[in-house]
């Protein structure tokens, strides 16, 4: 099983509707990254969360982090066709010089 | 500013032949991080350097596996003999200073192993 699930791992919303990906650790966070990728590209930097209850926003993207829950959820507002793409969440591990990623959620916009 | 540049964008080799994959990282950036990406395992990452140094390379699939990093402005990614298994999207990273900072990515490189 994965360290680190994403739901849903797809997601086909209309253009103007919010929505919301999820993020779930099985091990306790050490700080949360939110990423962005388009096909044939590499991952774009959104948000970087690292205190429990902390909340950053990005023109209309907002992340929170649940500490206690240990997960993490991005929220679109009013979406747009330039939001589609690949959404990864990456976390770091006590005493692991490393992230590790989540699976990926797929979102796509209608138009 | 120049991102993390990645040569070549797409490899096409055939299964036996060796591979090599680059990565300039970001200017003053200490650390640099080579990660896979594939369909069924989602994103590893395989090695990570910190002031040219390797410091982590548990993610090194085995030994036809090798990374270098000879200066703070270039590294390089070996697999030799490749096989089709080898088949992903690499990608490499630079952050100021660890694994915790924000890590920037490159493009990636795209390898088909026939």
């Amino acid at each position: 099983s994965q360290e680190l699930e994403q739901s849903p791992q797809s997601l086909i919303v209309q253009e103007g509707k919010n929505l919301t990906i999820n993020c779930t650790s099985s091990k306790t966070l050490y700080g949360l990254y939110w990423y962005k990728q388009k096909y044939g590209e590499g991952l774009i930097f959104l948000m970087m969360l690292q205190k429990g209850g902390e909340e950053k926003s990005h023109e209309k993207i907002t992340a929170k982090l649940d500490e206690k829950k240990q997960q993490s959820s991005l929220h679109i507002t009013a979406s747009q066709p330039s939001h589609a793409g690949i959404y990864l969440c990456g976390a770091g591990r006590q005493g692991a010089q490393k992230l590790v990623f989540g699976q990926g959620t797929r979102l796509t916009i209608n138009p | 500013d120049a991102g993390v540049i990645q040569s070549p964008r797409h490899e096409v080799t055939e299964m036996g032949q060796e591979v090599t994959l680059r990565c300039k990282p970001i200017s003053g950036h200490n650390s640099l991080f080579w990660y896979r990406q594939t369909m069924m395992r989602g994103l590893e990452l395989l090695i990570y350097f910190n002031n040219n140094v390797p410091i982590d390379d548990s993610g090194m699939p085995e030994d036809r596996f090798s990374a270098k990093m000879p200066n703070a402005s270039f590294s390089t990614l070996k697999i030799q003999p490749s096989e089709p298994r080898d088949s992903a999207v690499y990608f490499c990273a630079s952050s100021l200073e660890g694994s915790r900072d924000t890590q920037y990515f490159g493009p990636g490189t795209r390898l088909t192993v026939l």
